[in-house]
């Protein structure tokens, strides 16, 4: 079975551009998680989807960072304007239903902003 | 809020067992994970603990102490390929799908 796809895996880009990642979920899988993570802040939760609804966007850091899933099989993230403190990797995860099933974690998007 | 601690950095012998300990404060809380994560790599799921007690697959081990808010993985026989970040992480709100992760736990394996 293929896992969560992410892409691209990596991105360097300049202070100001938009960023766009992007996220392909297991099918059938109906949780959709975006996580950073950085050396200082470690791993954090930005939002996370239930069938294509957004349930808990607490963790976006600003107006800056948007999330959609417009269908089951697709996710992006994007950063307008990007910062060089946005750098870090980007994990997309998904998981079956609810309780003690586990995320399924993407290779992750190395950002990288000049 | 959630919050969590354990340590660092740790250190051991290939063959030895290691125990990585974990302490939380939250709350509506649903249960404990263990994520391991090689550099560069991607978390992936190594243990869940919903109710007290010890939890066994193959060489790891998850312990959870729900009145001590407390948990530790326990990995036996260690392997040079254990050597990686290993990261527990609490689950609460949303029916449990909230994971909020503590900093890690560097696992070097010597020889």
């Amino acid at each position: 079975d293929a896992g969560v796809i992410q892409s691209p895996r990596h991105e360097v880009t300049e202070m100001g551009q938009e960023v766009t990642l992007r996220c392909k979920p297991i099918s059938g899988h109906d949780y959709l998680f975006w996580y950073r993570q950085t050396m200082m802040r470690g791993l954090e939760l930005l939002i996370y989807f239930n069938n294509n609804v957004p349930i808990d966007d607490s963790g976006m850091p600003e107006d800056r960072f948007s999330a959609k899933m417009p269908n089951a099989s697709f996710s992006t993230l994007k950063i307008q304007p990007s910062e060089p403190r946005d750098s870090a990797v980007y994990f997309c995860a998904t998981k079956r239903g609810v309780g003690r099933q586990p995320q399924h974690f993407g290779d992750g998007t190395r950002l990288s902003i000049l | 809020g959630q919050s969590l601690e354990q340590p660092s950095e740790v250190t051991a012998v290939e063959g030895a067992i290691v125990q990585i300990n974990c302490t939380y404060q939250t709350s509506g809380f649903y249960g404990l994970s263990w994520y391991q994560q090689h550099d560069g790599g991607a978390p992936t799921f190594l243990s869940y603990n919903a109710l007290d007690g010890l939890e066994e697959t193959g060489r790891f081990s998850s312990f959870l102490s729900r009145s001590d808010s407390y948990g530790y993985l326990l990995l036996q026989e260690l392997q040079m390929k254990d050597s990686a970040s290993y990261f527990c992480a609490v689950s609460s709100g949303g029916g449990g799908n909230k994971l909020t992760f503590g900093t890690g736990t560097q696992l070097k394996v010597e020889l």
